[in-house]
């Protein structure tokens, strides 16, 4: 596609329920990277694919988030048990990666945790 | 810790002047720099890049870069009131994550 994709846009759930969030980056983009923001906040880093190299895990806030992705192309960030503080945009980013270049963001995931 | 400091504001600024948003940073290493426009509700949205000390104008955008200073800076021509966000700016060493700074909102008064 185009550009980074995510869905769902907007997710619901009850606190307890774990929760799949999907993203396609830009073809070719060798590069993934998780991101949430809050309401009224900042960025906060999450986690980085870059190609077949181990992940950096270093931003997941607790052993309930976890993320996948295949190869060079979809990514799922899972968040298990859902609490009301996760209730946050979960946003997924993709950059070309090794050879440098410009960051871009899908659109994001609404997570509500009620 | 590698940190990217902006004001956070708001930076008010009537119609038509010009607004200076302003961002440091501490990796003295970092060698590439992005300016980010994020709409209330929306995903950030890349709008310039720098990789290059001196100035790179695109439109009415022009970012400023100072590597010796560890500063960089978006200037906004004419502002419009479409132009009120926060913009974010964000740098990155090799293929590290950008580090993001908590942004600064502008206000375009009309």
């Amino acid at each position: 596609g185009a550009g980074v994709s995510q869905s769902p846009s907007n997710k619901v759930t009850e606190k307890g329920k774990d929760v799949e969030l999907r993203c396609d980056p830009i073809s070719g983009h060798t590069a993934l990277y998780w991101y949430r923001q809050r309401l009224g906040q900042g960025l906060e880093f999450l986690i980085y694919f870059q190609g077949n190299s181990a992940p950096d895990k270093s931003g997941l806030p607790s052993d309930r988030f976890s993320a996948e992705r295949t190869g060079e192309s979809v990514s799922t960030l899972t968040i298990q048990r859902t609490q009301q503080e996760d209730s946050a945009v979960y946003l997924c980013a993709s950059r070309p990666g090794l050879a440098g270049g410009e960051q871009y963001f899908g659109p994001g995931t609404r997570l509500t945790v009620t | 810790q590698k940190e990217v400091e902006q004001n956070s504001g708001p930076l008010s600024v009537p119609e038509g002047a010009i607004a200076s948003l302003n961002c440091t940073y501490s990796d003295r290493g970092s060698q590439s720099f992005f300016w980010y426009r994020q709409y209330s509700g929306k995903s950030p949205e890349l709008i310039m890049f720098i990789y290059s000390n001196g100035d790179k104008e695109d439109g009415r955008f022009t970012a400023q870069l100072n590597k010796a200073s560890q500063y960089v800076s978006l200037l906004i021509r004419d502002s419009q009131p479409s132009d009120s966000a926060t913009y974010l700016c964000a740098v990155i060493r090799g293929n590290t994550p950008l580090v993001f700074g908590k942004g600064t909102r502008l206000s375009v008064i009309a």
